[in-house]
């Protein structure tokens, strides 16, 4: 079946540093990645998707491009603020609009101040 | 500012107690998902509607839990008989019917089975 892996539970960083989250999948067909951020208390928001090899999502400050060759769509941001903090949830969907979504595991972001 | 808005926000039952929460979708969007985001928050996809009919649903789905999604009324979970296991935040996402969407979420209904 589909799968998503983000490696990193939980990332700590200085305010304006910069941050990745690694996001690698695994999907039979050609998939849809997207990137959700969750706020405590809140449900996940959607920050970008993007649907073919090479497209590159944007949002917020933050940047991810779908790489088909690596399987991968790392999300990264160039200077972290203090708002960033959340956790941040890499998703594919791969049969269509009726299909659910594949969630990786999350990755709590704390930045800390400098 | 999520224009899919679930009630209540937080449900607390006892053990074999019924819990019905409800969703109504952002306006225009025939495609209605239920997650289940556990403690972990591990998501896990339970049923997906098309206006009023089921499109897919997971095993447990059709044995405590019920959904519907009538015509002209806000779309609702039931669980017959809650478990302790059933605590978890309760995650309606619509989206519109064609393919690469984004579903949108609602916050979430908090549901604690003491």
């Amino acid at each position: 079946g589909d799968s998503v892996t983000q490696t990193e539970g939980q990332v700590a960083l200085s305010e304006e540093d910069f941050l990745t989250i690694h996001c690698n999948y695994s999907a039979s067909g050609y998939p849809t990645l997207f990137w959700y951020v969750q706020y405590p208390g809140e449900g996940p928001q959607l920050l970008f998707r993007a649907s073919r090899d090479k497209e590159k999502g944007s949002s917020r400050g933050f940047e991810a491009t779908y790489d088909k060759g690596t399987t991968s769509f790392h999300l990264r941001k160039a200077s972290v603020q203090e708002s960033d903090s959340a956790v941040y949830y890499c998703a594919l969907s791969d049969r269509g609009f009726a299909s659910a979504l594949t969630f990786g595991s999350g990755t709590k972001v704390i930045p800390c101040l400098p | 500012n999520s224009k899919v808005i679930q009630t209540p926000r937080y449900l607390v039952k006892g053990q074999g107690q019924k819990a019905k929460m409800r969703c109504i979708p952002e306006k225009g969007h025939p495609v209605v998902f239920w997650y289940q985001q556990n403690k972990n928050n591990e998501f896990k996809f339970l049923i997906n509607f098309q206006n009023q009919e089921v499109l897919q649903q997971i095993d447990m789905t059709e044995k405590r839990f019920s959904a519907e999604c009538p015509s002209n009324s806000p779309c609702s979970l039931e669980i017959q008989s809650s478990e302790a296991g059933d605590s978890a935040l309760y995650l309606c996402a619509s989206s519109l019917n064609y393919n690469n969407q984004a579903p949108l979420f609602g916050e979430g209904t908090r549901l604690s089975v003491l």
